[in-house]
C-alpha cells in the first residue's frame, strides 16, 4: 500500500535562512507527487506538482521540488524563508491508475521566526 | 472563478448528536472528494464522487457516516451519532474529473468539537 512519510514534525527556521522539508514515498507503482500548504483555519492550497519530465519543479512563492525516483524521496526546499511562510507543509502521493484521490503525510510545521 | 464553498465554519456538539455538513465544489467539477483532518495528522479521505455516483467509500465509517451528493453538484456529509473522536476538520475539494494528477480545489473546512 502506499504510505508518505515527512521525516520532521516542526521545522523552526529563522527569516532569510534556507529550509528543506523532506517527504519520502513507499509505493508499488508510479505515483505522481505534490505539496501543499496550509495556513491556519484555512484549506489547503497547492504549492507544487510532480506529474512527469524535469525532476526539478518550480511552485509559487519561490518553493521547488526535486523528485529523486531511486531514493523515493520528494523533498520541499525554499533558498530563503519569509515570515509569512510560516505554515503547516503536506506531501501527497497519488498513484497512476488510481481514481485520483491523493494520500497525505502528516505534515511538517514551518516557524519562521525573526 | 469561485472556490470550493463548505459551511458551517465551527460546529460544537455533544456527543451522541448529529451534524451535517455542506459543500459546493467548482462549477464544472465532475469529481468531489471529503476528507477528515484529525489534529496533528494529514487529511485522510472518507468519500469520493464521480458526479452522483461512489467511487471510493472504503476508509468512510458507515455505521456513522453517510454521504450523498443527489444532483451531481453539492454534496453533504452527516455523522450520526458523533463520537469524540470525530472531532476533527472536515475538508471539501473538487477537481474536473478523476484522472490522478489532476489539480484538487479544496475549501476552507468545517472544524468540528464533540464534547
Amino acid at each position: 500500500a502506499q504510505s508518505v512519510t515527512q521525516l520532521d514534525s516542526q521545522v523552526p527556521v529563522f527569516e532569510e535562512a534556507p529550509v528543506e522539508l523532506r517527504c519520502n514515498y513507499s509505493s508499488s507503482v508510479s505515483v505522481y507527487l505534490f505539496w501543499y500548504v496550509q495556513y491556519p483555519n484555512q484549506g489547503l492550497q497547492l504549492l507544487l506538482k510532480y506529474l512527469s519530465g524535469s525532476t526539478l519543479v518550480k511552485g509559487i512563492n519561490g518553493f521547488e521540488a526535486e523528485f529523486n525516483k531511486s531514493q523515493t524521496s520528494f523533498h520541499l526546499r525554499k533558498p530563503s524563508v519569509h515570515i509569512s511562510d510560516t505554515a503547516e507543509y503536506f506531501c501527497a502521493v497519488s498513484e497512476m491508475g488510481s481514481q485520483g484521490n491523493l494520500i497525505f503525510g502528516k505534515g511538517t510545521k514551518l516557524s519562521v521566526k525573526p | 472563478e469561485a472556490g470550493v464553498a463548505q459551511s458551517p465554519r465551527y460546529k460544537i456538539i455533544e456527543k451522541r448528536q448529529s451534524v451535517a455538513f455542506w459543500c459546493n465544489p467548482i462549477s464544472g467539477h465532475a469529481t468531489l472528494y471529503w476528507y477528515q483532518q484529525i489534529l496533528g495528522q494529514g487529511p485522510k479521505l472518507l468519500i469520493q464522487f464521480q458526479n452522483n455516483g461512489v467511487v471510493d467509500d472504503s476508509q468512510l465509517p458507515k455505521d456513522r457516516f453517510s454521504a450523498e451528493r443527489l444532483k451531481g453538484v453539492d454534496s453533504t456529509l452527516k455523522i450520526q451519532p458523533a463520537k469524540l473522536e470525530d472531532s476533527a476538520v472536515y475538508l471539501c475539494a473538487s477537481s474536473l474529473n478523476a484522472v490522478p494528477g489532476s489539480g484538487y480545489t479544496f475549501g476552507s473546512g468545517t472544524r468540528l468539537t464533540v464534547v
